[in-house]
């Protein structure tokens, strides 16, 4: 079966630095997804990680380690927009096994 | 990219009736995906749509439940039947290539 973790809830402050952390079990791995979702909203799409490293996209970067079943999705630059649930997703054979989610709050 | 249309957005229905959502997708797909998401929690994936094949459904999830169609490469629907409370959710519909996915709007359901 898929097993994916996340924390459920992070704060942070306005311009600060967040670091979600995400790891995973699961069969026949691909790669590994993070999405963010707004309240009400449908997931939008941030990344997409294959290979071991960090990916950088402006101010979110993503990385991945498939030895340790790890990732992790950083937000930087941190701004009110940016509270949202964010979640993980583990991409095997042809479809998503999806975490629960992180709530990430940005206070002021 | 592929830009998914998804009809309803919402609504509100009877205990004992059913619900059919559609989702049109603007270029042609091999897999469509339906998911259920509870409220609060994270993203269920109910089963697999292809073109020509019925639906390959999750553990959970039977096709009496929740029949599915997929006429063409562009349009897919599930069909929520039999409704109860238990059954209100927001249901997405997606697609993807392999490197990225895209999601529906959406359709909030509200069983009474």
């Amino acid at each position: 079966g898929q097993n994916i973790d996340q924390p459920t809830e992070m704060t942070a402050t306005e311009g600060a630095i967040v670091q979600i952390n995400c790891t995973y079990q699961t069969s026949g791995f691909n790669g590994l997804f993070w999405y963010q979702q707004h309240a009400g909203e449908a997931p939008t799409f941030l990344s997409y990680n294959v290979l071991d490293g960090l990916e950088e996209k402006g101010r979110f970067s993503s990385f991945l380690s498939r030895s340790k079943g790890y990732s992790y999705l950083l937000l930087k630059e941190l701004q009110m927009k940016d509270s949202a649930s964010y979640l993980c997703a583990a991409f095997n054979d042809y479809k998503l096994s999806f975490g629960a989610g992180t709530t990430v709050t940005v206070r002021a | 990219s592929a830009v998914i249309s998804q009809k309803p957005s919402r609504d509100i229905c009877q205990r004992g009736t059913s619900l059919t959502i559609q989702c049109q997708v603007d270029s042609q797909v091999t897999m469509m995906f339906w998911y259920r998401q509870q409220p609060g929690q994270s993203l269920t994936l109910i089963a697999t749509a292809n073109q020509g094949s019925e639906a390959t459904y999750e553990s959970g999830f039977v096709i009496d439940k929740f029949p599915i169609s997929r006429p063409n490469l562009t349009f897919s629907t599930l069909t929520v039947s039999n409704m109860s409370p238990e059954d209100s959710s927001i249901y997405l519909c997606s697609t993807g290539s392999g490197t990225e996915a895209f999601f529906g709007q959406g359709t909030r359901l509200t069983v009474v």
